[in-house]
């Protein structure tokens, strides 16, 4: 299956804390990217990873790829009230690189 | 630019009755993509184009639905006739080829309640 497979599928934490969340897959991929999503809005692209990139950073957040294990990770630094949302993981398949398949997201709470 | 146009951003309508979507790309983009959301299912994608062309629809629920895209600028997906569970909020992205950057730009999605 293209579809990534985040986890977990809910977080709750503190405001200032770290939020991590994982994004598992099946199939080989050009790269990995993720979304997030505000409550009744469209997704917002936030990052992309290349599949010859193992690391990399924008701002608070920080993704990492390991293409042996076809997981992904993204940690959020010192998380904000507005970091609220749910994050998502679309691999970009090497067979269909322009399709995007969503999982059903991490929903993230930062309590003020 | 103004971003993936969606109209309208609400809809409300009775069973049976046809119900068309929206849909501006962002200018120069050559990819269309059509999704739907619900609780129940998640993100769905529906259908992409690739300069105008469908290219995958096998996300289509039904024949009930169909989309087009009669240039770069426009799309709409009908549904025809449509039924209480097709409420649903339904989203347009558009992307350009750049290399291997394939990054879509969501539209703010309109929200279809089918009575």
């Amino acid at each position: 299956s293209q579809q990534g497979e985040e986890d977990p599928q809910a977080l709750s934490i503190q405001e200032g804390e770290n939020a991590t969340m994982n994004c598992s897959y099946k199939t080989s991929i050009n790269n990995l990217q993720w979304y997030r999503q505000n409550s009744g809005r469209g997704l917002v692209h936030l990052i992309l990873i290349r599949s010859n990139e193992r690391e990399k950073h924008s701002g608070r957040l920080r993704v990492t790829l390991d293409t042996s294990k076809k997981s992904s990770s993204l940690l959020i630094t010192a998380s904000r009230a507005a970091d609220t949302a749910s994050y998502f993981c679309a691999p970009a398949a090497v067979d269909s690189s322009y399709k995007l398949i969503f999982g059903s997201g991490t929903r993230l709470l930062v309590r003020p | 630019d103004a971003g993936v146009i969606q109209s309208p951003r609400h809809e409300v309508t009775e069973m049976g009755q046809e119900v068309t979507l929206r849909c501006k790309p962002i200018s120069g983009h050559d990819y269309l993509f059509w999704y739907r959301q619900t609780m129940m299912r998640g993100l769905e994608l529906l259908i992409y184009f690739n300069n105008n062309v469908p290219i995958d629809d096998s996300g289509m629920p039904e024949d009930r639905f169909s989309a087009k895209m009669p240039n770069a600028s426009f799309s709409t997906l009908k549904i025809q006739p449509s039924e209480p569970r097709d409420s649903a909020v339904y989203f347009c992205a558009s992307s350009l080829t750049s290399g291997s950057s394939n990054e879509q730009f969501f539209g703010p999605g309109t929200r279809l309640t089918v009575l």
